[in-house]
């Protein structure tokens, strides 16, 4: 099983819709986790972070399911502005392990 | 804004020359990384640094080198640049590997 895994789609969502993607990891000890957003040919920025059950900011919500070892990213209500690449990071032994990203691309 | 800079933004270069990428930050991090990403691909770590003289790879193979002489500091060196380096490099740092990372915006290298 690899460390980080996300679906890569990409999700073809029309805008105003719900969408929802999970990231799984492996390391059943990590305490802390990470949803970045990347835009075409930048760099990836913070979207949210994970400490305990979950985080929620506006039409964004981050949750963690340690049972099964993944953490989910909804986004309600979504905007153009959303279409990105989101990458889920749980840090290993101090280095920062990206996943592949999940591509999404809203649609008009 | 992050205060984490690379230079250049981009470059193009031919084989076999020697390029250093430059990645500094003003915040004070001790923890330090380079990845790698070609367009559309995934991320990948290739070094990573604890603070001042601790240099570590990452989990890709990369025939870069990396040097920590200064917190704030942390180039990256090609001796000698091939086409198979062409790809986007991201330098980012922070205060622990638990926490965020802020990213530059990268550079862009492409070989001929």
């Amino acid at each position: 099983r690899k460390e980080v895994e996300q679906d890569p789609g990409p999700f073809n969502v029309p805008e105003g819709a719900t969408v929802a993607f999970n990231c799984t990891y492996s390391n059943s000890a990590s305490q802390s986790f990470f949803w970045y957003r990347q835009d075409c040919r930048k760099e990836p920025k913070l979207l949210m972070s994970v400490y305990s059950s979950g985080n929620e900011d506006g039409r964004f919500t981050a949750q963690l399911n340690r049972a099964s070892q993944y953490i989910s990213l909804l986004i309600r209500d979504s905007k153009l502005s959303d279409s990105a690449t989101y990458l889920c990071v749980v840090p290993r032994d101090d280095k920062i392990i990206f996943g592949k990203g999940t591509r999404l691309h809203i649609l008009p | 804004e992050a205060d984490i800079y690379q230079t250049p933004r981009y470059l193009v270069i031919g084989t076999g020359k020697k390029i250093t990428l430059e990645c500094s930050q003003t915040m004070g991090h001790d923890k330090m990384y380079w990845y790698q990403q070609d367009p559309g691909m995934e991320l990948h770590l290739i070094h990573y640094s604890y603070g001042v003289n601790s240099t570590e790879k990452g989990d890709l193979s990369s025939e870069s080198t990396v040097s920590r002489i200064r917190t704030e500091h942390f180039p990256l060196t090609l001796e000698s640049a091939r086409p198979s380096h062409t790809s986007q490099y991201l330098c980012a740092s922070s205060e622990g590997g638990f926490t965020e990372a802020f990213f530059g915006q990268g550079t862009r290298l492409t070989v001929v």
